[in-house]
């Protein structure tokens, strides 16, 4: 299947200061990216869609003011925790399909972030 | 909220076939039977989707019932390291459509 690699793996960082996530599709053009949060013993949790060149969709409850999120290329997305806080500590993860019918979405192997 | 139902766990001897149930009786004609699996800590990986026909791939068969309402992921020699987390979805078949995960099945394989 389609790579997509996710970057850092894990990350660390203080109170209060903020966290970019990256995701690139390698070897194919993600028109779509996904963000998805999980927090441990429960499911995926759709964040955001982010469409090639335009502002991304966030789902209810997302504020998407704190999780910033940048789909500037087709092979890349970018996701920003701003003022990050204990809470906000999870494993977050993105996917990226192509543009299609019924293309099966490839997902990252996901950043554990830490706030402390 | 997500439009499947599965059985929170199941457990298969190592070697067996691995039978994966799924409901989801009110899919629409345009939506497609998506499975994914999360090994633990991963993200997760694309096994196999459906429409409407049977699939099959080097990793698992896809059966779904004549009238669409579920359907069963089949492993067919199941090993150690197929124990993971099991999601069907159901997505619209349109690009815009998301990939909404359920709680899905905990797969134990057992020596």
């Amino acid at each position: 299947g389609a790579v997509v690699s996710q970057h850092p793996s894990w990350v660390i960082c203080k109170s209060g200061t903020s966290v970019k996530i990256e995701c690139r599709s390698l070897d194919f053009q993600a028109t779509t990216m996904f963000w998805y949060r999980q927090f441990p013993k429960q499911s995926l949790m759709l964040m955001a869609t982010s469409n090639e060149g335009s502002k991304a969709t966030y789902e209810q409850g997302v504020e998407k003011d704190k999780f910033l999120i940048n789909h500037a290329s087709l092979t890349l997305s970018t996701l920003t925790v701003t003022s990050a806080h204990p809470e906000d500590s999870s494993f977050y993860i993105c996917s990226a399909r192509w543009a299609g019918v019924d293309t099966e979405a490839f997902f990252g192997q996901g950043t554990r972030l830490t706030v402390v | 909220d997500a439009k499947t139902t599965q059985p929170p766990s199941m457990d298969c001897a190592e070697g067996r076939a691995a039978n994966l149930p799924c409901n989801h009786s009110t899919i629409s004609g345009n939506e497609y039977v998506y499975w994914y699996r999360q090994i633990h800590s991963q993200g997760p990986q694309y096994i196999i989707h459906g429409l409407k026909n049977n699939e099959t791939n080097e990793m698992a068969s896809l059966i779904i019932t004549e009238d669409r309402k579920s359907s069963t992921l089949i492993l067919p020699h199941a090993t150690l390291r197929d124990t993971a987390v099991y999601y069907c979805i159901v997505r619209y078949g349109g690009s815009q459509g998301n990939l909404i995960f359920g709680k899905g099945t905990k797969l134990s394989v057992k020596p």
